[in-house]
């Protein structure tokens, strides 16, 4: 069975701080990882998906590589700002919406 | 584009009621799925569907039932709440692209608490 754990459990910053977030999974055979931020009371948005094939993606400040040997994903997040501050999730997964998720890394940004 | 809507935010059960949360999309999307979210668990996958008329259980399914008559909807029934169904539920939903993945769009969820 696939499990995810994702450590910090909870990370404070100050502004400016570049910062990494860490992923785990137990089983290797994944199609994709994805990275999501959740705002308090708000749904989940997707911020970088990664294929089994890739290594890493890049969206503005963020960065997500991946190494499925390991079973490791970071989440890399340069020059840190308040509006940062949020729960960021990952999750992997075969396809679709089949996804196994982390339980989170809570993400303060002091200013 | 309204995305995914989810109704109603808020519920407050008693035990042995039941209840219909609802999930409409209006992007055309393949797939659909529940998920409850409970403190320092995760999000876990109740129920999902990839396409009209085709559902499918997740890891979490007992004490719960979906159907998919049309593409646009897919709603969660409660069948008998239970207390330990109390959680935050996120219905989420996105394009079908065989075993790569694609971007999946969530509803802000539905906040029920059973007592």
């Amino acid at each position: 069975k696939q499990e995810v754990t994702q450590i910090p459990a909870a990370l404070s910053v100050p502004e400016g701080e570049n910062l990494v977030l860490n992923c785990s999974f137990t089983d290797s055979a994944i199609y994709n990882l994805q990275w999501f931020r959740q705002d308090p009371g708000k749904g989940l948005t997707s911020l970088l998906l990664i294929q089994s094939s890739q290594r890493e993606q890049t969206s503005g400040r963020l960065n997500a590589s991946l190494d499925k040997s390991s079973g490791r994903s970071t989440l890399y997040i340069a020059a840190s700002q308040p509006g940062d501050s949020a729960t960021y999730l990952c999750a992997v997964g075969p396809y679709g919406n089949k996804l196994v998720f982390g339980a989170g890394t809570i993400l303060r940004v002091k200013s | 584009n309204a995305g995914v809507t989810q109704t109603p935010k808020f519920q407050v059960l008693k035990t042995g009621q039941s209840m219909t949360l609802q999930c409409a999309q209006d992007m055309n999307h393949e797939y659909m799925s529940w998920y409850r979210q409970d403190p320092g668990m995760g999000l876990r996958l109740i129920h999902y569907s990839v396409g009209a008329g085709i559902t499918d259980q997740g890891e979490v399914p007992n004490g719960y039932n979906v159907s998919r008559s049309t593409t646009e909807d897919f709603p969660l029934r409660l069948l008998s709440a239970a207390p330990s169904q109390t959680s935050v539920y996120f219905c989420a939903s996105s394009y079908v692209s065989g075993i790569s993945g694609n971007t999946i769009y969530f509803g802000e969820g539905s906040w029920l608490t059973v007592v």
